[in-house]
């Protein structure tokens, strides 16, 4: 089956721009997860959403980070008046989720983003 | 608190030669343990994992990864390398099920051939 799909691929905003990322996960899974993958660094973890509900969003960098999943499917992150320091890929991962559900998580090809 | 280590940025190894990528592991309880491989402008692939049980775990694209307790490791092998193979590698903890993943730095692997 697809995927997680993820849009835009590449992404130029200017400094002090609001951005928007859109993640469409793998279909049926209940658990989203967002990375922020700087150059030369391994992917860092933002934030955790079962169904709807974000349960864990202590990697946010800082309030102008913001995402959702209002009908427990496709999610958005926005980043409201963006700095130099937000360029970076973001990346998008599902997994199956639940007591029995996988440990894995399957991987979006990112959004890099940016700004300037 | 979860971490991972990753020792080597960068590891060249002829083609047809047996390769390994160094990873250690820094966790609280059990260790559940991953690697994944990152190639050009694409997302993270997942390879294998250790869950639980055997010390070796077999993955995709003939890549096995050896899990030592004693030595908190987790080494990548292949027995023979491809060109194809070339990518970064990233070792990964996650705490518990359906949590978030920690990841190394990466180590990025050239099959010379």
């Amino acid at each position: 089956g697809a995927g997680v799909s993820q849009s835009p691929r590449y992404k130029v905003a200017k400094r002090g721009q609001d951005v928007a990322l859109r993640c469409d996960p793998i279909s049926g899974h209940v658990s989203l997860f967002w990375y922020q993958q700087a150059l030369g660094q391994g992917p860092e973890f933002l934030t955790y959403f079962q169904n709807e509900a974000q349960l864990d969003k202590s990697g946010l960098p800082s309030d102008r980070f913001f995402a959702e999943r209002p009908e427990g499917s496709v999610s958005t992150l926005k980043i409201q008046r963006t700095q130099q320091e937000d360029s970076a890929v973001y990346l998008c991962a599902s997994s199956l989720g639940g007591p029995h559900g996988a440990y894995e998580q399957y991987f979006g090809p990112g959004t890099r983003l940016t700004v300037t | 608190a979860q971490s991972v280590a990753q020792p080597e940025d960068q590891v060249n190894v002829a083609e047809g030669n047996p390769l390994t990528v160094k990873c250690t592991y820094s966790v609280s309880g059990n260790p559940y343990l991953f690697w994944y491989v990152q190639y050009p402008n694409r997302g993270l692939q997942f390879l294998l994992k250790y869950i639980t049980g055997d010390n070796l775990v077999k993955g995709s694209y003939g890549f096995e990864a050896e899990f030592n307790k004693s030595q908190t490791s987790f080494h990548l092998k292949k027995p023979s390398a491809l060109v194809s193979d070339s990518a970064l590698y990233f070792c990964a903890v996650t705490p518990n099920r359906d949590d978030k993943i920690i990841f190394g730095k990466g180590t990025r692997l050239h099959i010379l051939p």
